[in-house]
């Protein structure tokens, strides 16, 4: 059974910094790409990042770019999100979500989320 | 970047209405659209991707169409479990979603 579960959420002041994790079990973790996904509070879903199962690229929504960073480590299977110069925009919940295949595609699996919360 | 536009916002059908949701892609991506599902509370689901192909386990009447710039789902006989919100999704170098479509029962 596949299952991701994240972690890493909390309350952080403007401009603070926080790594989510996403610890992935019940499938060849290595194999798949990966990507975070938010929801503000009465939102809809917003694509963060994602990250290649074939050749590690990284690919940012135009929000995060240049202060998120997704990374992977295959041998733990688990998936990384590195926000730094966090903003009050950025409070919502962080789903992590796997891929269809090894290239960015459709997520056919996704955790239960975690609240980041950026507030002073 | 490719900007995904849903409508209806919002709808409301009876039960056994047909219904269908359409999104718009701001430049061709050929058939990388992905539909999902959102019940209040709960993750999101995949039902559709690659435009036209149903995820397994989702009922026959969800169904979606299109390719290059215009897609669409379809709910051919809405059932009260179907009360959600629907969001498109692009897959290429950013997967960007459309804004949603929340659906409910009249």
């Amino acid at each position: 059974e596949v299952q991701l579960l994240e972690s890493g959420g909390g309350l952080v002041q403007p401009g603070g910094s926080l790594r989510l994790s996403c610890a992935a079990s019940g499938f060849t973790f290595s194999s798949f790409a990966m990507s975070w996904v938010r929801q503000a509070p009465g939102k809809g879903l917003e694509w963060v990042s994602a990250i290649s199962g074939i050749d590690g690229d990284t690919f940012y929504a135009d929000s995060v770019k240049g202060r998120f960073t997704v990374s992977r480590d295959n041998s733990k299977n688990t998936l990384y999100l590195q926000m730094d110069s966090l903003r009050d925009e950025d409070t919502a919940v962080y789903y992590c979500a796997k891929s269809r295949s090894g290239a960015v595609a459709a997520s056919n699996y996704w955790g239960q989320g975690t609240l980041v919360t950026v507030s002073s | 970047d490719i900007q995904m536009t849903q409508s209806p916002s919002s709808l409301s059908a009876s039960v056994r209405d047909r219904v269908t949701i359409t999104c718009r892609a701001s430049q061709g991506i050929s058939n990388y659209l992905a539909w999902y599902q959102q019940k209040p509370g709960k993750v999101p689901k995949l039902l559709i991707y690659g435009a036209s192909t149903l995820q397994s386990g989702v009922p026959s009447r969800f169904s979606g169409s299109g390719s290059g710039t215009d897609f669409t789902l379809t709910i051919t006989s809405l059932q009260p479990e179907d009360v959600a919100t629907y969001y498109c999704q692009v897959y290429n170098t950013a997967l960007t979603f459309g804004g949603g479509t929340r659906v409910e029962i009249k």
